[in-house]
């Protein structure tokens, strides 16, 4: 039973429209985090926080910007989709060390 | 900058044939090694976390061991519902540093 939900599970989109990820974790975990993953290569971390009111750039630059309004909330927000930033986007949460993972949105812009 | 290296990026098994995949790593303050399972278009799911070397931890047909420079992730008598990527992670202060992962196919 996944506590930690991703939507879309994936998202066809045209070049130039703003698109929003959800994520959504049901423990109560102060730390979430998004993660960028190219089909065989590594997961690359683009944004984290530590808790409601905080965000952080990760090692990856990344045109999209988050928002954590509410613990259990952390939506990701592209403004003008690229073909560029056609990836599997994961977002995960942690207490103590743990991450759990979601599923994932697979994002396509054509 | 924290690295980690995955061997072999591919493996292919029969059934019941032992092996065991590598994970390097370098990082400043290690505070845990993990061990993720992601099947496709899934998220990695989580198996072991490792503190310390010398530490081991097993599960059903996997044992993760840890030293101060490696991990290493023994699949014992595979079955092909262990076919999967595997993923190791190292955590230093704020995230999951991750290895490319190695992709495990096992044959009936």
């Amino acid at each position: 039973e996944a506590d930690i939900y991703q939507t879309p599970r994936y998202l066809v989109i045209g070049t130039g429209k703003k698109i929003t990820l959800e994520c959504s974790q049901t423990m109560g975990h102060d730390k979430m985090y998004w993660y960028q993953q190219d089909p065989g290569m590594e997961l690359h971390l683009i944004h984290y926080s530590y808790g409601v009111n905080s965000t952080e750039k990760g090692d990856l630059s990344s045109e999209s910007t988050v928002s954590r309004i509410r613990t259990e909330h952390f939506p990701l927000t592209l403004e003008s989709a690229r073909p560029s930033h056609t990836s599997q986007y994961l977002c995960a949460s942690s207490e103590y060390g743990g991450y759990t993972f979601g599923s994932g949105t697979r994002l396509t812009v054509v | 900058e924290d690295q980690v290296t995955q061997s072999p990026e591919a493996l292919r098994l029969q059934e019941g044939e032992s092996s065991s995949l590598n994970c390097s790593y370098t990082v400043s303050g290690l505070r845990g090694l993990f061990w993720y399972r992601q099947d496709p278009g899934k998220g990695p799911e989580f198996l072991f976390t490792l503190y310390s070397a010398g530490e081991e931890k097993e599960k059903e047909r996997l044992k993760a061991t840890l030293t101060k420079k490696e991990s290493f992730l023994h699949i014992t008598a595979p079955k092909p519902e262990d076919s999967a990527t595997y993923l190791c992670a190292v955590s230093n202060d704020y995230k999951l540093s991750f290895g490319a992962g190695t992709t495990v196919t096992v044959r009936a």
